[in-house]
């Protein structure tokens, strides 16, 4: 089964500065999806930006980014010029590109405080 | 807009009594989805569905039924049986990469549920 470990439960970083949130995760799997969904308080989940295993090429969404590394399973995501509308939980999450089933798993979050 | 709507927003349950949250989308997606989230905690699999009439066991589908009865919905029963309920509850639903294109889960406002 694979497995998903945010080893970070709490992080702040000042109003347009840059900060960077940790993930790794296990499995033998050499095709699937990584995504970083956000949850601000509104409980909502968004989603903030995915990377194909297949593809070496690092994600980037505007003010997001990942960093990859397939061989080392660690998948973080960087936010440049960070904005007070960033503070949220955001969770790393893994899907199997298998056919078995679109079915997510989730590490524990992240706690992302943004300072004035 | 399409989109899928969680009722209700707050809902409370007595001692030995089942309750049902509500999962509806308009997004024609194949795919459907339940999670629990309990504080300072990532999102857990209870059910999932791929197609009507059809659905899987997550990771804690103890205490919990689900029914899949049309496409638009995927309601969720919280049985008796359920000891400790009380808990955020997100509905998904997504595409299935084998009919063609990679799409990301999307979620649903959620319901929290207390015990009275």
């Amino acid at each position: 089964a694979q497995t998903v470990t945010q080893s970070q439960p709490e992080m702040s970083v000042q109003e347009a500065e840059t900060v960077t949130l940790s993930c790794t995760y296990d499995t033998s799997e050499s095709d699937y999806y990584l995504f970083w969904y956000k949850q601000p308080p509104s409980r909502q989940m968004i989603l903030v930006i995915r990377q194909e295993a297949y593809k070496q090429q690092n994600a980037t969404e505007n003010r997001f980014s990942v960093n990859f590394q397939k061989a080392a399973k660690s998948f973080s995501l960087k936010i440049s010029d960070s904005q007070l509308g960033d503070a949220a939980m955001y969770f790393c999450a893994y899907r199997s590109a298998g056919t078995s089933g679109s079915r997510l798993t989730f590490g524990e979050g992240t706690q992302l405080t943004v300072n004035p | 807009d399409g989109g899928i709507t969680q009722s209700p927003k707050y809902l409370f349950r007595k001692e030995g009594q089942n309750v049902t949250l509500s999962c509806e989308q308009n997004l024609n997606h194949d795919a459907m989805y339940w999670y629990r989230q309990d504080p300072g905690q990532g999102l857990r699999l209870i059910y999932y569905s791929q197609i009507v009439n059809d659905f899987q066991k997550g990771d804690i589908a103890e205490g919990y039924s689900v029914s899949r009865e049309k496409k638009e919905s995927f309601p969720l029963t919280v049985t008796s049986a359920q000891k400790n309920p009380t808990a955020f509850y997100l509905c998904a639903s997504s595409t299935l990469r084998h009919l063609g294109g990679e799409q990301p889960q999307h979620f649903g406002d959620g319901t929290r549920l207390s015990i009275l």
